[in-house]
């Protein structure tokens, strides 16, 4: 059974940093690409960055462009996000999605969520 | 554009059929994708490719496509239908687009 558990949010405030992590199961991790998608509070789905199955490529939405930067530890079966310079808009549920094709195609298998809250 | 334009609202009676319209220069060249998310949840793959049902999703839900449009249909609603439902595509730079979400309320 594939799963996705992701971690590390909370409450941090402006200009602050914070590092999610996303653990996988299930299925061989390295094979595929994976996803940040967030959500803000009562808002909709927003694409936040992705990478290869291997880990050399990365892309990210431009307002993240400069502040995010993904990762994955394939030995691990994890996936990350470093967010830097955090602003109030960062505020969000923020999740990690399975592609099972390639980068930019769609997700198969969500996690439920780690929610980030930038505040003073 | 790279924008996909839902309507933020579509309501229907059981039994009835909803129809959640999504638009966008992405179609018909770019495949679409759907989801549903109930409140509190993760968002649930639904339909890709345009019109594939994924396993285990009732064959009430399809996708179809036309011109720029493509559609989400619900046959026959149900009252466990109601949630936020939102259209995927790929954008000119070659990543994930999503639409602006519709909010299914079953009367």
């Amino acid at each position: 059974e594939v799963q996705l558990l992701e971690s590390g949010g909370g409450l941090v405030q402006p200009g602050g940093s914070l590092r999610l992590s996303c653990a996988a199961s299930g299925f061989t991790f390295r094979n595929y690409a994976m996803s940040w998608v967030r959500q803000a509070p009562g808002k909709g789905l927003e694409w936040v960055s992705a990478i290869s199955g291997g880990g050399a490529n990365t892309y990210y939405a431009d307002s993240v462009k400069g502040r995010f930067t993904v990762s994955r530890d394939n030995s691990k079966n994890t996936l990350y996000l470093q967010m830097n310079s955090l602003r109030a808009e960062d505020t969000a549920v923020y999740y990690c999605a399975r592609d099972p094709i390639a980068v930019a195609e769609y997700f198969d298998y969500w996690g439920q969520g780690t929610l980030v809250a930038v505040s003073s | 554009s790279d924008e996909l334009t839902q309507p933020p609202s579509v309501s229907v009676s059981p039994g009835q059929t909803a129809r959640i319209t999504c638009s966008g220069d992405a179609f018909p060249k770019r495949y679409a994708y759907w989801y549903q998310q109930k409140p509190g949840q993760a968002p649930v793959l639904v339909i890709y490719k345009d019109s594939e049902r994924r396993s285990g999703i009732p064959e009430r839900f399809s996708g179809s496509s036309s011109g720029t449009t493509v559609t989400l249909t619900i046959s026959g609603v149900q009252a466990e239908d109601e949630a936020d439902y939102y259209c995927q595509s790929k954008d000119s730079a070659g990543t994930y687009v999503f639409g602006t979400g519709t909010k299914v309320t079953v009367l």
